[in-house]
C-alpha cells in the first residue's frame, strides 16, 4: 500500500532533550517536506527537500533539522526541543514538486513540557 | 512575501446547503493551486487547478481558479455531516522553488 508513514504517533518530552521523528515514503517520491499546524495558523512548512541531499528552509525552520540521505526517508530532528514547538507535525510527500499532490502521514502530536 | 488567505476561517450550514469557500494567493512564479480536506487526520487531496476558468468537478464539489482576480473557490453543493472538515488550500513556488504555502484554512461544521 502507497503510504508516507511517521513516527511516534503521539510524543511528550522534555525541554532540551534530542528528539527525532521519523519519516518514510514507500512510492519513490522525489519531493518530501514537513510541516506544524497549530490552531488558526494552517500548516506551515518547517523544511523540504527536492532529491536526496537537496534539503532548504520553508517558513519556519528555526530549532529544526532535516536529512535526506536516502530517497524514502526524511527524518525531522529537534535537537533542544522548546514549550513553544508543541505542535502537531506532518511529513508529506510528492511525486515531484510542480503540479502533483501531496500525500501525507498521519501525523505526530508532539509535548514539550 | 507569499501569501494565502481563505475566507471565511469557519461557517457554520444545516444538510443541504451550498457553500463556497474562498482561497485568494500571492504567489510569485504561480504554476498551481491545490485544494485538502483535512477531518482530524492527514489531509487529502481533492483538486489542484492550473488553468484558469476551467471547473474541477468530483461528486457535489467542485473549484474553479481565477488567474486574473488571484483566486479560487471551492463549492460543495447538497451539504452533508460528512463534508464536515477543514479545507485547505495551497500554492506551490513563490520566493523560493520548492515552497508550499498553505491558508489558515475553512472550518466547515454541517449540522443534520
Amino acid at each position: 500500500e502507497a503510504q508516507v508513514t511517521q513516527n511516534p504517533r503521539y510524543l511528550i518530552t522534555v525541554t532540551g532533550k534530542k528528539l527525532t521523528v521519523t519519516c518514510s515514503q514507500n512510492m519513490n517520491h522525489e519531493y518530501m517536506s514537513w510541516y506544524r499546524q497549530d490552531p488558526g495558523l494552517g500548516l506551515r512548512q518547517i523544511y523540504y527537500s527536492m532529491n536526496v541531499e537537496v534539503t532548504d528552509k520553508g517558513d519556519v525552520p528555526e530549532g529544526y533539522k532535516v536529512s535526506r540521505k536516502e530517497k524514502r526517508n526524511f527524518p525531522l530532528i529537534l535537537e533542544s526541543p522548546s514549550p513553544n514547538q508543541t505542535s502537531l507535525y506532518f511529513c508529506a510527500s510528492s511525486l515531484r514538486f510542480q503540479n502533483t499532490e501531496a500525500f501525507f502521514g498521519q501525523g505526530t502530536r508532539l509535548t514539550v513540557v | 512575501e507569499d501569501k494565502v488567505v481563505q475566507s471565511p476561517l469557519s461557517l457554520v450550514v444545516h444538510e443541504g446547503d451550498t457553500v463556497t469557500l474562498n482561497c485568494s494567493y500571492e504567489v510569485t512564479n504561480f504554476r498551481s493551486l491545490l485544494w485538502y480536506k483535512q477531518e482530524k487526520k492527514a489531509p487529502t487531496f481533492l483538486f489542484m487547478l492550473t488553468s484558469s476558468g476551467i471547473e474541477k468537478k468530483s461528486g457535489r464539489l467542485s473549484s474553479i481558479l481565477d488567474k486574473k482576480e488571484l483566486f479560487s473557490i471551492l463549492n460543495i453543493t447538497a451539504t452533508q455531516t460528512g463534508d464536515s472538515a477543514v479545507y485547505l488550500c495551497a500554492v506551490p513556488g513563490g520566493t523560493s522553488y520548492g515552497k508550499l504555502t498553505f491558508g489558515q484554512g475553512t472550518i466547515l461544521t454541517v449540522h443534520p
